[in-house]
């Protein structure tokens, strides 16, 4: 693994079911992030950890949850998938919350 | 309310100079960041400004100015592969980014 992946890469989802979206970095970065990306908008940040065992809530929160419980690893979980979930979804790790964030290649997600 | 502001597109031609604006409305101030994104890719970092000036990256440059809630991206030489949407993000009181929707910038030959 080099720098930051994320599975599946794509996925079509029904609505009702829950899907976790995997992220995965080897940078030992203590911040990660989760962006959903729409046509139009800008990157709208869903939840984030500054480092392992905390976490937070972003812009866009509701019908995610994340959790941290470890330095690599940052799982993105839909309890119930409704179709407004439908968006590219992006997961990013930063070595601080300060610093530049690096972002992995995206899992595009079809709630039908 | 939050808000960054970009030209949703712009056009240039191939070896010439593009300036993409950025505006911005935050609560608070920690930096400005421009990244580039190609077509179904993810973004990836371009430049970071955090004082009022100019920061010269190569072929890229990026200005801020503060008192303005203001910046700008230049690009000088154009390249095809330079066709991509550019994203300005702010760092917010809570260090969070705020990003602007994106300029798609088309390069012609």
């Amino acid at each position: 693994i080099a720098g930051i992946t994320q599975a599946p890469t794509s996925q079509i989802l029904a609505a009702g079911r829950r899907m976790t979206l995997r992220c995965t970095q080897d940078m030992r970065h203590n911040a990660m992030y989760w962006y959903r990306q729409d046509l139009g908008l800008g990157l709208r940040l869903i939840h984030y950890s500054n480092t392992a065992g905390t976490t937070g809530k972003g812009e866009v929160p509701d019908g995610y949850s994340v959790s941290r419980a470890n330095t690599d690893d940052f799982p993105l979980t839909l309890a119930s998938a409704v179709p407004s979930q439908t968006s590219v979804y992006f997961c990013a790790s930063a070595d601080s919350p300060n610093n530049e964030q690096f972002f992995g290649p995206g899992t595009r997600l079809t709630v039908l | 309310g939050q808000n960054i502001d970009q030209p949703t597109e712009m056009t240039a031609t191939e070896g010439a100079i593009v300036q993409i604006n950025c505006t911005y409305q935050t609560s608070g101030f920690n930096g400005l960041f421009w990244y580039q994104q190609h077509a179904g890719e993810a973004p990836t970092f371009l430049s970071y400004n955090v004082l009022d000036g100019l920061e010269e990256k190569g072929r890229f440059s990026s200005f801020l100015s503060r008192s303005k809630g203001y910046s700008y991206l230049l690009l000088k030489e154009l390249q095809m592969k330079d066709s991509a949407s550019y994203l300005c993000a702010v760092r917010d009181s809570n260090y969070q980014l705020i990003w602007g929707a994106g300029t798609k910038l088309i390069i012609k030959p």
